[in-house]
């Protein structure tokens, strides 16, 4: 069965600190791997995308990587500041899904002052 | 550039009573497009998705139907709502290949009383 995990499920850190979002997923076979930001209420914000013959992408303090053979994801976040405060969510895209993401419960996270 | 509206933001419904919800995509032409639903605790999970005009497939058997009747147009309804349809709503569109990057609307909350 094609699977997304998330650990933790929370994290609590204060701010500046650096700090690691896990993802696993069950099968190498994929597209691609998303990382979304979600905001209470509110719907997705795409963060990054890796295709899967990519090893890393970075976005200003965002650096997600990518490790297909042991079918681990992890976002970094630099220098966290108050307002990175949301739930962070990984989907993958398995390879013969017609591009449906099969998603992660998420990580919830809380920067504080 | 390229933007996904989703209407209503919230929703409170009784129960038997029809639904509407409505999904659009401005910017971009034949986008595969999707319905997904976030229950409280879970990840969230594809319910339709389109590759083109009449073209709709379901991942779960359930309560809902989708419509597209026009390319950028996604329409997600109900004869009769259950209890168990309450939930948060979202659409998405990508665009018709299979590496690309899914794009979120705002949500809908609906409450089934």
């Amino acid at each position: 069965k094609q699977e997304v995990t998330q650990i933790p499920a929370a994290l609590s850190v204060p701010e500046g600190e650096n700090l690691v979002l896990n993802c696993s997923f069950t099968d190498s076979a994929i597209y691609n791997l998303q990382w979304f930001r979600q905001d209470p209420g509110k719907g997705l914000t795409s963060l990054l995308l890796i295709q899967s013959s990519q090893r890393e992408q970075t976005s200003g303090r965002l650096n997600a990587s990518l490790d297909k053979s042991s079918g681990r994801s992890t976002l970094y976040i630099a220098a966290s500041q108050p307002g990175d405060s949301a739930t962070y969510l990984c989907a993958v895209h398995y390879t013969g899904t017609a591009s449906k993401l099969t998603f992660g419960t998420g990580t919830r996270l809380q920067v504080t002052l | 550039s390229q933007t996904i509206h989703q209407w209503p933001a919230t929703l409170v419904q009784p129960v038997g009573s029809p639904l509407s919800l409505e999904c659009t995509v401005e910017g971009t032409s034949n986008p595969n497009l999707y319905w997904y639903r976030q229950a409280a605790g879970r990840g969230l999970q594809l319910l339709f998705y389109s590759v083109g005009i009449g073209q709709i497939s379901s991942e779960v058997p359930q309560n809902l139907s989708a419509s597209r009747p026009q390319d950028r147009q996604f329409i997600l309804s109900s004869k009769k709502l259950l209890l168990s349809d309450s939930g948060f709503y979202l659409c998405a569109w990508s665009n018709g290949l299979g590496n690309t990057e899914a794009f979120f609307g705002q949500g809908t909350r609906l409450t089934v009383v």
